[in-house]
């Protein structure tokens, strides 16, 4: 398997321009989550899905996020409109819950490094 | 809002020392806790888990829990140039999710 994928690697736009972050999970994962990294505030969850639905969004930070997750091979992470706050890496993990349900063994994407001039 | 706290380092050792790395957190409810690590430019990879109250053993990582004392550490043993990156530690939040800390940047000098 390939690992989870994220696309772009690199994203620099304008301030006010749409942003539309892209992950594939491992296959067979039924858990997907969103993370968000910056120096200041560390890793911080954004919102996650189990069986492409979403669970808890209460971390994505204001109404300009947005996330889905189609089906079970894709999700996106959208900002619109973007802001130089919003300067980030952006880590999208999957991982399987297996049957002891204690298994927190996540698998990150290389992540999304985006910069908002 | 479970929190997990962490000093942020750097936290600089020797070639060949003993590392400790610690964690507390504010949830006396949380039954698990987990170490990353985290090279610069890349993304976090498990490394240890722990569930239970004592020390558990995984070459030369150890990670020790104390419940009572909402305390968390990770030591490593015969510490090389390439265990220099930063370590997490997190805790669940919900179903599945996790919380990190800041994490504790760690050095070891040749």
């Amino acid at each position: 398997d390939a690992g989870v994928i994220q696309s772009p690697r690199h994203e620099v736009t304008e301030m006010g321009q749409e942003v539309t972050l892209r992950c594939k999970p491992i296959s067979g994962h039924d858990y997907l989550f969103w993370y968000r990294q910056t120096m200041m505030r560390g890793l911080e969850l954004l919102i996650y899905f189990n069986n492409n639905v979403p669970i808890d969004d209460s971390g994505m930070p204001e109404d300009r996020f947005s996330a889905k997750m189609p089906n079970a091979s894709f999700s996106t992470l959208k900002i619109q409109p973007s802001e130089p706050r919003d300067s980030a890496v952006y880590f999208c993990a999957s991982s399987l819950e297996s049957d002891g349900g204690s298994d927190y063994g996540y698998t990150f994407g290389s992540g999304t490094r985006l910069t908002v001039v | 809002q479970k929190e997990v706290e962490q000093n942020s380092g750097p936290l600089s050792v020797p070639e060949g020392a003993i590392a400790s790395l610690n964690c507390t957190y504010s949830d006396r409810v949380s039954q698990s806790f987990f170490w990353y690590r985290q090279y610069s430019g890349k993304s976090p990879e498990l490394i240890m888990s722990i569930y239970s109250n004592g020390d558990k053993e995984d070459g030369r990582f150890t990670a020790q829990l104390n419940k009572a004392s909402q305390y968390v550490s990770l030591l490593i043993r015969d510490s090389q140039p390439s265990d220099s990156a930063t370590y997490l530690c997190a805790l669940p939040t919900g179903r599945r999710a996790l919380t990190f800390g800041s994490g504790t940047r760690l050095q070891v000098q040749p």
